[in-house]
C-alpha cells in the first residue's frame, strides 16, 4: 500500500541549508513532489521529480532521489525567515496522475 | 491567468447538515480534484473529475459527492455532515499532461458542530 512518512519538525537559523526528508513505501511511484503549505493557505507546488531521476535542481531548491531505499529529501540553500512553512511529500502511482497520497508535512521554523 | 478559486473560504455547518463546495479550475485545466485536510495532517484525496466524469475515487464514503461543469469548474457536496468533516477542502486543477502538477486553491475551511 502507499504510506508518505516525514518527520515532524526542522529548525534552522536563516542563511542555513534546510534538509527535509521523506520516505515512501510503493516502489511504482512515478512521480515525487514537494509542496509547501503556508497558515492558513493552500497548497504551493515546489518541485516534482520523476521516479527515474536522482537529483533534480531548481534554483535554492535540490530535489534528491534513492529509489533503492525509498527516500526523498529536499534541500533548501541559503534558508529565508519567508520559508517558514509545512513542507508536504506526496507521491502518484502508475495511471493515477490527480492522485497524491501525502505525507503528514514537515514543519519548517527558521529562526534569526 | 487566473487561478484555482475556490468559495466560500469559511463555513460552519452543524451536524446531519448538507453542504456544497465549488470551485474554479485554473484556466485551460480540464481535470479538478478535490482533497479533504483534517488539522495537522496531510490532505487526503477524495476524488478526481475529467470530461464531467468521476474518473478515480479515494477512501471516502458515498455521502461525499461531485460534479464537473462543461466550463470544468467543480462541486463538492457532502450529505449528512459529521463532526469528523470538520477540515479544509481543497481542490486542485491540472492539465492532464500526466506529470501530477496539481495547482491548488486556498480551501475552504469547513466547521461541523
Amino acid at each position: 500500500g502507499e504510506d508518505v512518512e516525514q518527520s515532524l519538525f526542522l529548525s534552522v537559523r536563516e542563511g542555513d541549508s534546510s534538509v527535509i526528508n521523506c520516505t515512501y513505501t510503493d516502489s511504482s511511484s512515478t512521480y515525487l513532489y514537494w509542496y509547501k503549505q503556508e497558515p492558513g493557505a493552500g497548497l504551493q507546488l515546489l518541485t516534482y521529480i520523476f521516479s527515474n531521476m536522482d537529483m533534480k535542481q531548481d534554483q535554492r531548491l535540490t530535489v534528491l532521489l534513492n529509489k533503492k531505499d525509498k527516500h526523498l529529501s529536499l534541500r533548501i540553500a541559503d534558508t529565508q525567515t519567508g520559508d517558514s512553512a509545512i513542507y508536504f511529500c506526496a507521491e502518484t502511482l502508475p495511471g493515477t496522475a490527480s492522485k497524491l497520497t501525502f505525507g503528514t508535512g514537515t514543519r519548517l521554523q527558521v529562526t534569526l | 491567468e487566473t487561478g484555482v478559486t475556490q468559495s466560500p473560504t469559511h463555513l460552519i455547518k452543524t451536524r446531519g447538515q448538507q453542504v456544497t463546495l465549488r470551485c474554479s479550475s485554473q484556466s485551460g485545466h480540464n481535470t479538478v480534484s478535490w482533497y479533504q485536510q483534517a488539522l495537522g495532517q496531510g490532505p487526503q484525496f477524495i476524488f478526481q473529475y475529467y470530461r464531467e466524469e468521476e474518473n478515480g475515487r479515494g477512501n471516502f464514503p458515498p455521502r461525499f459527492s461531485g460534479l464537473q461543469f462543461p466550463n470544468y469548474s467543480s462541486e463538492l457536496n457532502v450529505n449528512a455532515l459529521e463532526l469528523d468533516d470538520s477540515a479544509l477542502y481543497l481542490c486542485a486543477s491540472t492539465a492532464g499532461t500526466g506529470t501530477g502538477e496539481l495547482f491548488f486553491g486556498e480551501g475552504s475551511r469547513l466547521t461541523v458542530l
